[in-house]
C-alpha cells in the first residue's frame, strides 16, 4: 500500500534555531511531493512542492524542502525558526499523472521563544 | 478573493440519518477533492472530480458515501445511514486544471460531522 510517513508526532525547537520536519514516502513511480501547514482554526495551506528538477525547493515563509530520491524522503527545513511557525505540518504525495493525494499523519511544530 | 467555502461548519446528526455536506470551490478551479480527517490523522482521500465527472472515487469507504458535482462547480458529499464511525472533519479542496496532480490544492475550513 502506498503511504507517507512523518515519524515525529512533535518537533520542539527554540526560536532562531534551524528546524527540520521529516517525511518519507512509499509511492510508486516518481510522485509529486507537497508540504501543507495548518494553523489553529484555519484550513490547510500550501507551503511548497517538488515536481521535478532541483532537489532543493523553496516555498512560503522561508521554508524549503530537500528531495532525496534514494532515501525516498522530502524533509521540510527552515534555517531560523519563528514562534509564529508553530503549527501542524503535513507532507503529501501524488502519483505522477494521478490525482489521489496521500497525506502523512502530521507533525506538530512548537517553536519556543 | 474568495476561497473554498464549506457548509455547514458543524453538523450533528443521529445514527442512521442522511446528511449532505456542501463545497463551493474557488471560481475557475475545475479540480475538486473531498477528504475525511479524523482526530490526530492526516486528511484521507475520498474522491476527486475533474469538471463534472468523478475521475477517482477509490477512497469512498463504502456505498453509503456518494458525491456529485452536476455543473462542475459546487459539490455535495452525501452520506446515507450515518454511523458513529463517520464522525470526522470533512475537507474540500480545489485546484486549477492540470494534466496531473501537480498543482497545489486550496482547502476549505471543513465540516465537522458528529454522529450520535
Amino acid at each position: 500500500a502506498q503511504s507517507v510517513a512523518q515519524p515525529e508526532d512533535q518537533v520542539n525547537v527554540a526560536e532562531g534555531n534551524p528546524l527540520t520536519v521529516k517525511c518519507t514516502y512509499s509511492v510508486s513511480g516518481n510522485p509529486y511531493l507537497f508540504w501543507y501547514v495548518q494553523y489553529p482554526n484555519r484550513g490547510l495551506q500550501f507551503l511548497l512542492k517538488y515536481i521535478t528538477g532541483d532537489n532543493l525547493v523553496k516555498g512560503s515563509y522561508g521554508f524549503e524542502a530537500e528531495f532525496n530520491k534514494s532515501q525516498t524522503s522530502f524533509h521540510l527545513k527552515k534555517p531560523s525558526a519563528l514562534v509564529s511557525d508553530s503549527a501542524l505540518y503535513f507532507c503529501a504525495a501524488v502519483n505522477t499523472g494521478g490525482f489521489k493525494t496521500i497525506f502523512g499523519a502530521g507533525t506538530r511544530l512548537f517553536v519556543k521563544a | 478573493g474568495a476561497g473554498v467555502s464549506q457548509t455547514p461548519s458543524n453538523k450533528v446528526t443521529e445514527k442512521g440519518k442522511y446528511v449532505e455536506l456542501r463545497c463551493d470551490p474557488i471560481s475557475g478551479h475545475t479540480a475538486l477533492y473531498w477528504y475525511r480527517q479524523s482526530l490526530g490523522q492526516g486528511p484521507e482521500f475520498l474522491i476527486y472530480f475533474q469538471g463534472t465527472g468523478a475521475a477517482d472515487d477509490s477512497g469512498l469507504p463504502n456505498d453509503r458515501f456518494f458525491a456529485v458535482r452536476p455543473e462542475g462547480s459546487v459539490s455535495t458529499l452525501k452520506i446515507q445511514r450515518t454511523e458513529r464511525g463517520d464522525s470526522a472533519v470533512y475537507l474540500c479542496a480545489s485546484s486549477l486544471t492540470t494534466t496531473g496532480g501537480n498543482n497545489e490544492q486550496f482547502f476549505g475550513p471543513g465540516t465537522r460531522l458528529t454522529v450520535l
